[in-house]
């Protein structure tokens, strides 16, 4: 199987801060992946789909980009809503996460 | 409004076999493109794809637990449910379904989740 790489682990942000989480495919994916934020007790939701494409509902400071095995989420202005967990994830079957990136503030 | 609900037992014993029901509203399970998958998440850990079925009866399912995974849907209930066979305290965590359409292969539509724990 494909293995989803994530970093960093971990970041420390503040609001108004440009954040880049990084993902990387041990395989080459093309544009089939996504991302998702995850917040404490909560249910993932979608937020970027075929790499770069943002979800509806979704705020535009948040973007991706890339393809083949090297992917980034930004967020442009990180806001308060925005400490979380966010998932990449392959768009291939079998569906493959990342490990996952936690933005905590600083 | 598309809902998911994930329904099952809290508590199951080792060795056990799980079956979690995934209660869907606001799409149908025979509706062109559309699936449900099921994923989970031990206590602090990353997310775990297990497995989909879509709306055409295909099927896919997580290599690693393969041998212990079934998924099937009740298109007239609106249900797909899934079934882990010989549980292990391992296998504790938050189980979740969600929509998936085949043609992105992403997840749009979660569930609350339902948290099982296998526990003697």
């Amino acid at each position: 199987d494909i293995q989803m790489t994530q970093s960093p682990s971990s970041v420390s942000a503040s609001v108004g801060d440009r954040v880049t989480i990084t993902c990387r495919a041990s395989l080459g994916v093309g544009s089939w992946l996504a991302w998702y934020q995850q917040k404490p007790g909560k249910a993932p939701s979608l937020l970027i789909y075929a790499a770069s494409s943002l979800q509806s509902g979704v705020p535009s400071r948040f973007s991706g980009s890339g393809s083949g095995t090297d992917f980034t989420l930004t967020i442009s202005s990180l806001q308060p809503e925005d400490f979380a967990t966010y998932y990449c994830q392959q768009a291939n079957s079998p569906l493959i996460f990342g490990g996952g990136t936690k933005v905590e503030m600083k | 409004q598309v809902t998911l609900k994930e329904s099952g037992p809290v508590l199951v014993k080792p060795t056990e076999t799980l079956t979690l029901t995934c209660s869907v509203s606001g799409f149908s399970l025979t509706d062109l493109r559309m699936g449900v998958s099921w994923i989970r998440q031990p206590p602090g850990k990353a997310l775990e794809w297990l497995a989909h079925i879509f709306w055409n009866g295909e099927k896919s399912h997580s290599t690693s637990l393969k041998s212990r995974l079934t998924i099937s849907k009740d298109a007239s209930r609106s249900q797909v449910v899934l079934t882990m066979t010989n549980m292990d305290p391992v296998d504790t965590a938050t189980y979740y379904c969600a929509r998936i359409k085949d043609t992105t292969m992403v997840l749009d539509y979660w569930g609350q989740g339902t948290l099982v724990t296998v526990s003697s």
